[in-house]
This record gives structure tokens, C-alpha cells and sequence, in this order.
């Protein structure tokens, strides 16, 4: 299994508090993505890094914001948590070798957040 | 209409059977194919990779890719209960970028009944 880890696992909050999702890695890879899973929708990208600080929003982005201050750590934070952000959230990793961009995306087993 | 089509199921087959499952797409500059295997309250995992077109095997999984028709599928081979799982094509283009975007489809729940 690739090296990443989540947590908390599993989270109850109430709307309006800010929550912090931590995704850690042990691999060294260069990309970090955080993703939401919702049935009927399937994976949706909210924000991705491409290198320490470098960030940059995905297609549902509005409401989380990210920070990467070190490789192994990646953190999603909801500002004010709403009761549309109940989701289960993955962290998935990638790198590039040799030139190929497009080396393949290995995932966490997520963080299941419910927001009351 | 999605850029990726996956029938969601659910599959259900007896055990030792042969499974096919399968996505299209509409995005013909796609060449990076991928099928991942979820297992519930997990992340999803890495089953093939495939570059362009053409078939891909390991094990009892056999990936394949036809591009003409904008389609892909994943086969598998006397199935297990152990093969019970939700799976996902996912795709990119060359020139994905930094932000390696993958195109998901929603999903297919299987199950193989003992």
C-alpha cells in the first residue's frame, strides 16, 4: 500500500465550525490531490499541489481552501462548515518519472465527515 | 452528457464466472486508462494502467482499450467473492498538465455470490 495516511478517519461537526483534514505521505511524491466522494456524483477534485506551496483550485474548490508546507503533509480546511460539505474526502498522491507526466493517482482511505 | 459513461450497476454473477465491465468516453484526446477497485469504507486502489490503446493483462484481469470506439473495458477472469467491489474507470489526456486531472466514472458495484 502506498504511504498515506488520514485523519482523523471519521469526523461529526456542527455548521459554522472550521474543520482540518490532514492527509500525510511517506513517499516523497511530488503531487498531492484532495478529493470528495458523494454517491451519484462520484470523485470530484476540490484542490491539488504540484510542489510545496504550489496549490491550485479543482472543480469544486469554493469552501476549502489548502495549504502544503512541507512535501508529506497536505491539509484541506473548511472554513465555516456547511451541511453541503458532508462527504467522504480522499487524499490521493502521484508523481512523474522519466518525463511521463501521467503516472497514476494512489489514495488514502479517506476521512467520512458529517457536518449536523 | 458526461465525458465519462459507466453503468452503475448492480452486477451481481455467480462465483468462477467471467465479468466484463465497461466505460465509454466522447473525449478522443484521452489516452491514459485506468480501472481502480473499491472496497467499501476504503480509498479507491490501482487495478490496471494503460497507455493508448491495445490490451493489458495481470493475473485474472484483463484490461482493454479501444480507441476508434471510445471504449474501455476490464475483464475479469473465474471471479471471487473477494472480487466483490465497486470499480471505477478513470482517464486523462497527454496533456493533462500539472494537474494530472482524471476523468471519473461514477462507478460499477459488483458482486460475486459463493
Amino acid at each position: 500500500d502506498a504511504g498515506i495516511t488520514q485523519s482523523p478517519r471519521h469526523k461529526v461537526t456542527e455548521t459554522g465550525t472550521p474543520v482540518t483534514l490532514r492527509c500525510h505521505q511517506t513517499e516523497n511524491h511530488r503531487y498531492m490531490y484532495w478529493y470528495r466522494q458523494d454517491p451519484g456524483h462520484g470523485l470530484r477534485l476540490i484542490h491539488y499541489s504540484y510542489g510545496v506551496k504550489d496549490t491550485d483550485k479543482g472543480e469544486v474548490s469554493d469552501g476549502y481552501s489548502v495549504s502544503r508546507s512541507k512535501t508529506e503533509d497536505f491539509l484541506l480546511t473548511l472554513e465555516s462548515a456547511t451541511s453541503s460539505q458532508t462527504s467522504v474526502y480522499f487524499c490521493a498522491i502521484s508523481d512523474s518519472h522519466g518525463g511521463l507526466n501521467n503516472q497514476p493517482q494512489h489514495f488514502g482511505d479517506g476521512t467520512r465527515l458529517s457536518i449536523l | 452528457q458526461k465525458e465519462v459513461e459507466q453503468d452503475p450497476g448492480p452486477l451481481s454473477v455467480p462465483e468462477g464466472a467471467i465479468v466484463s465491465l465497461n466505460c465509454t468516453y466522447s473525449n478522443s484526446a484521452f489516452q491514459y486508462f485506468m480501472w481502480y477497485r473499491q472496497y467499501s469504507r476504503k480509498g479507491p486502489e490501482l487495478l490496471m494502467y494503460t497507455y493508448s490503446s491495445g490490451n493489458k493483462e495481470d493475473g485474472r484481469f484483463t484490461a482493454q482499450v479501444d480507441k476508434s470506439s471510445k471504449y474501455i473495458s476490464l475483464f475479469i477472469r473465474d471471479s471471487q467473492p473477494s472480487d466483490s467491489a465497486t470499480y471505477l474507470c478513470a482517464m486523462s489526456s497527454v496533456n493533462a498538465g500539472n494537474n494530472r486531472k482524471l476523468i471519473w466514472g461514477l462507478g460499477t458495484s459488483l458482486a460475486v455470490n459463493p
